[in-house]
């Protein structure tokens, strides 16, 4: 089962900032925190991920809180092309096997 | 590099068939996990294997069987095709145990 909590769905102007939240309460020590976006009929696309500070690359920020129970993905400039279904996943990176949880992500569409 | 690439991208096969889908990891990558996606049940997790060798499956019944080749390429396998097997079907590959994972384009099969 998903140990995520993520909203069924956001939506955001064009060149406004998206804010996508994630709730992982039982979020274990050793878990990273990884985000995915999957355009429609496509596959997931990895988009960043962390473990206790905050990250940034070309794609999107994400925040984590200090007590590790929830994360921001921020995407700065959101385009028509962010419009997709966003995970937030937790995993074990030693023990995961393979198997990623994705629960049923939050739909972002991106209005002009 | 070449990403994932799974073949073929779109099949039709009748009730009661059995189908081949192949997924070649990016060079280098060891780890191969597939995945199953439909409407209704969303990303479920179907089996991993590393080094030729299934190391996890997750819940589905023994109709979905896999392996992997020594050169990483695996190949998935469903005999006695349900219509409910009609889904999107996701190879994903990892260099090493819990690294960022890269998913392929999917295959869409469709039972009729």
């Amino acid at each position: 089962d998903a140990k995520t909590t993520q909203p069924p769905s956001m939506d955001c102007a064009e060149g406004r900032a998206a804010n996508l939240p994630c709730n992982h309460s039982t979020i274990s020590g050793n878990e990273y925190v990884y985000w995915y976006r999957q355009i429609h009929s496509q596959g997931p696309q990895y988009i960043i991920h962390g473990l206790k500070n905050n990250e940034t690359n070309e794609m999107a920020s994400l925040i984590i809180t200090e007590d590790r129970k929830s994360s921001t993905l921020i995407l700065p400039h959101a385009t028509l092309r962010d419009t997709a279904v966003y995970y937030c996943i937790v995993y074990d990176r030693g023990s995961t096997l393979g198997r990623l949880y994705f629960g049923r992500g939050t739909q972002l569409t991106v209005w002009p | 590099k070449a990403g994932v690439t799974q073949t073929p991208r779109y099949l039709i096969k009748t009730r009661g068939q059995q189908v081949t889908l192949s997924c070649s990891p990016i060079s280098g990558h060891r780890s191969v996990s597939w995945y199953q996606q439909t409407p209704g049940q969303g990303l479920q997790f179907l089996f991993e294997y590393f080094s030729e060798t299934q190391r996890n499956k997750g819940n589905f019944p023994g109709r979905f069987s896999g392996r992997q080749f020594s050169n990483s390429r695996s190949e998935m396998n469903v005999s006695t095709l349900e219509l409910g097997d009609s889904a999107l079907y996701l190879c994903a590959s990892s260099p090493v145990e819990g690294g960022g994972y890269t998913f392929g384009s999917g295959t869409r099969l469709t039972v009729v």
